[in-house]
């Protein structure tokens, strides 16, 4: 499968944990994205990297929350001392070097916080 | 004000029947994309078709196919013989600016629009 994969699938943690979920996009891609979808919502951008530059953060991004692409290939984000309100769906995706090359997204990590 | 609006939360189609979903867009960039996605209960965003805003051809993939009138910001999807397995939400989103070497990458979503299709 040469698409995107995400893990976990699925994390349900207690509040005031740390969770990290990764990433790992389409081989070839250079540019990685995250987005957050909550229920009966739209995604929402979170962040943007381009190789290992991390070039965009949203202000959905609190202090709480870090992204990093080491070495251009698979991303990390992680949430620190997590709140129910981070409750939703964090979503991944990857596109080409294109100015308007299509963003291909991967399965995504339910996040549940208790 | 809403950059992307779909005001059908949701909409049934019988199988076989074709079908319209409804976007509207708001921007004040000459340049910028429009994207639709079809997300099943799996939860994953399936990439259906692609409108820029300067292709003067509507868009077409094999059954999909975008009703694009820039006077009226409007994006509509369409698709025709619908199937069971049609049957997802499916969400309108927009790529503004055309930044050689920005940043401006970012997709922004509607809502999207739950469709069920009937045997």
């Amino acid at each position: 499968d040469t698409g995107v994969s995400q893990n976990p699938r699925h994390k349900i943690t207690k509040r005031g944990q740390n969770v990290t979920f990764r990433c790992d996009p389409i081989s070839e891609h250079n540019r990685l994205y995250w987005y957050r979808q909550t229920l009966g919502q739209g995604p929402e951008f979170l962040t943007y990297f381009q190789n290992e530059a991390q070039l965009e953060k949203s202000r959905l991004l609190s202090d709480r929350f870090s992204a990093e692409r080491p070495k251009g290939s698979f991303s990390t984000l992680e949430i620190q001392r997590t709140e129910q309100g981070d409750s939703a769906m964090y979503l991944c995706a990857s596109s080409g070097t294109s100015s308007w090359e299509t963003q291909y997204f991967g399965p995504g990590t339910r996040l549940l916080v208790l | 004000a809403q950059k992307i609006t779909q005001t059908q939360p949701g909409m049934f189609v019988q199988e076989k029947e074709a079908v319209t979903l409804d976007c509207t867009y708001d921007t004040s960039d000459q340049s910028y994309g429009l994207f639709w996605y079809k997300q099943p209960s799996s939860g994953e965003m399936i990439f259906l078709i692609y409108q820029g805003s300067y292709d003067e051809q509507n868009a077409t993939e094999g059954r999909y196919s975008l009703n694009f009138q820039k006077a009226r910001k409007s994006a509509n999807l369409v698709i025709s013989a619908s199937q069971l397995g049609d049957s997802a939400m499916y969400f309108c989103a927009m790529r503004e600016g055309r930044y050689s070497g920005g940043s401006n990458y970012k997709l922004t979503f509607g809502k999207g629009t739950l469709l069920t299709v009937n045997p």
